[in-house]
């Protein structure tokens, strides 16, 4: 089945600086997204993004579906960005269900 | 405000014993799932439904057992088979079936077997 793999698997900033979570995935995929976990446990989707570029604010993700890779930049970060971010994707072969990545753990700090 | 209701939030079973988590969306949608989450890795599905009266296993679904009886309703019993259920457990909810669609995600119930 697909692998996906996330690096770095952590990730400690200052608050203000800026980051680059990657997201490498073995199979061609039809849908591919970002989550982000806060420290309780929520999780909420950040971008539907198979392929392009997508930006909401100060995070942007940008998908290349042809070297099967993901990027999820965010920008200015806050001690509210602190939590782990997910990388999932799907096709046919995972009956589109999504696979998950183990996930960048990130904090930041004040 | 619509949403995931998952309840409780924290769960301690004793060896041998079933319990059922609780999960409801007032969202109308069709579609629902059951993650597990084991500390430092992401989500493994469980259990889904994409109508009401059907569910199809997920990746781990060997232990557990689910209904959807009720659109807004698709409670998890983890089964005494379960060997090992500590773990985060989440419930999500999509419009209708196929991961293109956004997830929203319940607050997600703590399982510590005692």
């Amino acid at each position: 089945g697909i692998q996906v793999e996330q690096s770095p698997p952590d990730l400690i900033l200052q608050e203000g600086a800026n980051s680059t979570l990657r997201c490498n995935f073995s199979d061609s995929v039809n849908n591919l997204q970002w989550f982000h976990q806060n420290p309780w446990g929520q999780l909420i989707n950040l971008f539907y993004i198979p392929s392009g570029t997508k930006q909401n604010g100060r995070l942007s993700a940008t998908t290349v579906a042809t070297e099967r890779y993901s990027l999820l930049y965010i920008s200015s970060s806050q001690t509210t960005d602190s939590g782990v971010y997910f990388c999932a994707v799907s096709s046919m072969d995972s009956n589109y269900q999504l696979i998950w990545g183990a996930g960048t753990k990130l904090i930041i700090k004040p | 405000d619509g949403g995931i209701t998952q309840s409780p939030k924290y769960l301690f079973r004793k060896e041998g014993q079933n319990v059922t988590l609780s999960c409801e969306q007032n969202l109308n949608h069709d579609a629902m799932y059951w993650y597990r989450q084991d500390p430092g890795q992401g989500l493994r599905l469980i259990y889904y439904s994409q109508i009401v009266n059907d569910f199809q296993k997920g990746d781990i679904a060997e232990g557990y057992s689910v209904s959807r009886e009720k659109k807004e309703s698709f409670p998890l019993t983890v089964t005494s088979a379960q060997k090992n259920p500590t773990a985060f457990y989440l419930c999500a909810s999509t419009t209708r079936t196929g991961a293109n669609y956004g997830y929203t995600f319940g607050s997600g119930t703590r399982l510590t077997v005692v």
